[in-house]
């Protein structure tokens, strides 16, 4: 079946806009993350779903970032006000749930390479 | 608070030749312990995993990781280096299977594996 899928794939933007970027996880996958891979920081958690809520969005780094799921599916993560230092690769990962808890395994999507310019 | 350490930056071998990556961790509970690898602009990719089964866990393309808790280390092997294991490599904790803390999943820095002709 389809895998973890991510658009846009590149995206350039300019200081000071906001900009979205969605993840589609695996059909039936209720757990959903976004990471962020960047030179300096490597690669970092932001915030976890389990179905649409967030019971952990410890990583997200200031308020300008948030993020949402809606049908417990597809998620839109939101950075407002862009700065040069959000630029980076967002990746997006799902796994199943088993008794309410999220499996081990997480398939990443390809990620969003964001560029502030 | 749980970590992972990969002791190297950079392995360079020649193509025939053993493969090894290491990696240690922290972590208050039983871990699970993965390895993830991404070849250059492709998504992660998992290799191998280990849950607390078997303490020898064999991964896709010819991969093998041994989990030492006694030396809380968890190194990556392969007896014969092909050109195309050339990549990053990410050793990877998270909280154990059903655990209810979410399964966010900690990167180390990343190695990346050169394979010269």
């Amino acid at each position: 079946g389809a895998g973890v899928s991510q658009s846009p794939s590149n995206k350039v933007t300019e200081k000071g806009k906001d900009v979205e970027l969605r993840c589609d996880p695996i059909s039936g996958h209720t757990a959903l993350y976004w990471y962020r891979q960047s030179l300096g920081q490597g690669l970092e958690f932001l915030i976890y779903f389990q179905g649409n809520s967030a019971p952990d969005k410890s990583g997200l780094p200031s308020d300008r970032f948030s993020a949402e799921r809606t049908g417990g599916s597809v998620s839109t993560l939101t950075i407002q006000r862009t700065q040069q230092e959000d630029s980076a690769v967002y990746l997006c990962a799902s796994s199943l749930v088993w008794g309410g808890a999220p499996a081990d395994t997480q398939y990443f999507g390809p990620g969003t390479r964001l560029t502030v310019l | 608070a749980q970590s992972v350490t990969q002791l190297d930056s950079h392995v360079s071998v020649s193509e025939g030749t053993p493969v090894l990556l290491r990696c240690n961790y922290s972590s208050s509970y039983s871990p699970s312990l993965f390895w993830y690898v991404q070849h250059p602009n492709k998504g992660l990719q998992l290799l191998l995993k280990y849950t607390s089964a078997a303490t020898l866990v064999k991964g896709i393309n010819g991969f093998e990781a041994e989990f030492k808790k006694s030396e809380t280390s968890f190194h990556l092997t392969k007896p014969s280096a092909h050109m195309s294991d050339a990549a990053e490599y990410f050793c990877v904790v998270s909280d154990p299977p059903g655990s209810n803390q979410g399964g966010k999943l900690i990167f180390g820095q990343g190695t990346e594996l050169s394979v010269k002709p």
